[in-house]
């Protein structure tokens, strides 16, 4: 088990440019989610996938947030035409199918900076 | 809608001293799971404890211990023998089972471990 990893785990961007995250859950998990935090707050969910599908998206998410699950393994979040108000650590998580005991694990997070 | 309310912005207690960490939620299913999970300095969100609704008895996990009074609910952290390495936020979570799959976290609590 290594663990769920992300990558960059910094990334400072300036306003207007486009900026992708990746994520790699743990193997055997077929639940992952990408949740933001910003500071002094609790993780704020954003999207999550079972398998490739994606089953929610946040209503807070803009069009400008994408995220893929393209073959059900890893990830990527994609930001269009970044603002400063996306500054902030993104979170990805996995976890086995959702029973209601099954935590999630997180990733390192990806802190993304925009000037 | 779901919500998680954590009280304290902050906690302090001294080595070896036990603290309870306070949560309530709010839900209107039957069925839900909460989570407890620490961010250190460092940033991983790192699981500690689950109680899951239909549980009859208080979950426990090392020096973890979930006070779980379901006509309040609240879901309470209790760590007993306070160490200087669990100097770090918590935050409290839930899942709604049948709703959703996502978690949701409250805004947590910071604690403050002293010698």
């Amino acid at each position: 088990d290594t663990g769920v990893s992300q990558d960059p785990r910094h990334k400072i961007t300036k306003r207007g440019q486009n900026v992708t995250f990746r994520c790699d859950p743990i193997s055997e998990h077929n639940r992952l989610y990408w949740y933001r935090q910003t500071l002094g707050q609790g993780p704020e969910f954003l999207t999550y996938f079972q398998n490739e599908a994606q089953l929610e998206k946040s209503r807070l998410l803009s069009d400008r947030f994408s995220a893929e699950r393209p073959k059900g393994s890893f990830s990527t979040l994609e930001i269009q035409r970044t603002e400063q108000g996306d500054s902030a650590m993104y979170l990805c998580a996995s976890s086995y199918t959702g029973t209601e005991n099954s935590p999630l694990h997180f990733g390192n997070g990806t802190r993304l900076t925009v000037t | 809608a779901q919500k998680i309310t954590q009280t304290q912005p902050g906690m302090f207690v001294q080595e070896k001293e036990a603290v309870t960490l306070d949560c309530t939620y709010d839900t209107s299913d039957q069925s839900y799971g909460l989570f407890w999970y620490k961010q250190p300095s460092s940033g991983e969100m790192i699981f500690l404890i689950y109680q899951g609704s239909y549980d009859e008895q208080n979950a426990t996990e090392g020096r973890y211990s979930l006070n779980f009074q379901k006509a309040r609910k609240s879901a309470n952290l209790v760590i007993s023998a306070s160490q200087l390495g669990d100097s770090a936020m918590y935050f409290c979570a839930m899942r709604e089972v049948y709703n959703t799959d996502k978690l949701i976290f409250g805004t947590g609590t910071r604690l403050q471990v002293f010698p």
